[in-house]
């Protein structure tokens, strides 16, 4: 069974570049024509779509946060990761990687923990 | 870009019927996913592609979508179904995943 799990500092400093990795259990990060994706929340608030990536290369990003995301995935070490840079108060949120179901580009049905990221000034 | 819209809250008495709603712009054309998300847990997904139901999710959910407004219907509504419930779309124009605001759910 595939399971998903978030990692990285749960504080960042204003104007600095959040960083975090999903590591991939249960099955291969390689497979087929899976879009990997990042979601957020911000506290009390609403799912909010980052971006999904594909270990061939192919991405998609949300436009408003498209200027300061990177992703990228490691096929060797079954892991995919995230980075936003400059980051301020409105990006402290609950972080979430996720997997579409086969064949899907956005029904996730497979959800990591999610690790909360706070931004302090 | 692509808007969702949801009311910000149900309330439902045990047993009886809870029905969410999700509006958007000829949303009867695209596949809409809905998910559950309990305080402090992850969202699962209980619909995806209007109607189908993941592997353990009860009969009780169901969903339609036709127009400009998709359905969440629970049946036979139980208190642990009480959480906050998100509709999502691809948006092709766009290229991205769109998420309704939430609405939460509670059973009185």
């Amino acid at each position: 069974q595939l399971q998903l799990q978030e990692s990285g500092p749960g504080l960042v400093k204003s104007s600095e570049t959040l960083s975090l990795t999903c590591s991939v259990s249960g099955g291969s990060i390689s497979i087929g024509s899976t879009y990997w994706a990042w979601i957020r929340q911000p506290p009390g608030k609403g799912l909010e779509w980052i971006g999904s990536m594909h270990h061939g290369g192919g991405t998609f990003y949300n436009s408003s946060l498209k200027s300061r995301v990177t992703t990228s995935i490691d096929t060797s070490k079954n892991k995919f990761f995230l980075q936003l840079k400059s980051v301020t108060a409105s990006d402290t949120a609950v972080y979430y990687c996720a997997s579409p179901r086969v064949g899907s580009l956005d029904a996730f049905d497979i959800w990591g923990q999610g690790t909360i990221v706070t931004v302090s000034s | 870009s692509y808007v969702l819209t949801q009311t910000p809250s149900v309330s439902v008495a045990p047993g009886k019927t809870a029905r969410i709603t999700c509006g958007g712009n000829n949303i009867g054309s695209k596949s809409v996913h809905w998910f559950q998300q309990k305080p402090g847990q992850a969202p699962v997904l209980v619909v995806n592609d209007d109607s189908e139901r993941p592997s353990g999710i009860p009969e009780r959910f169901s969903g339609s979508n036709s127009g400009n407004t998709a359905t969440l219907t629970i049946s036979r509504v139980e208190v642990g179904d009480e959480a906050d419930y998100y509709c999502q779309v691809w948006d092709g124009g766009s290229d991205h995943v769109v998420f309704g605001g939430g609405t939460k759910l509670t059973v009185l």
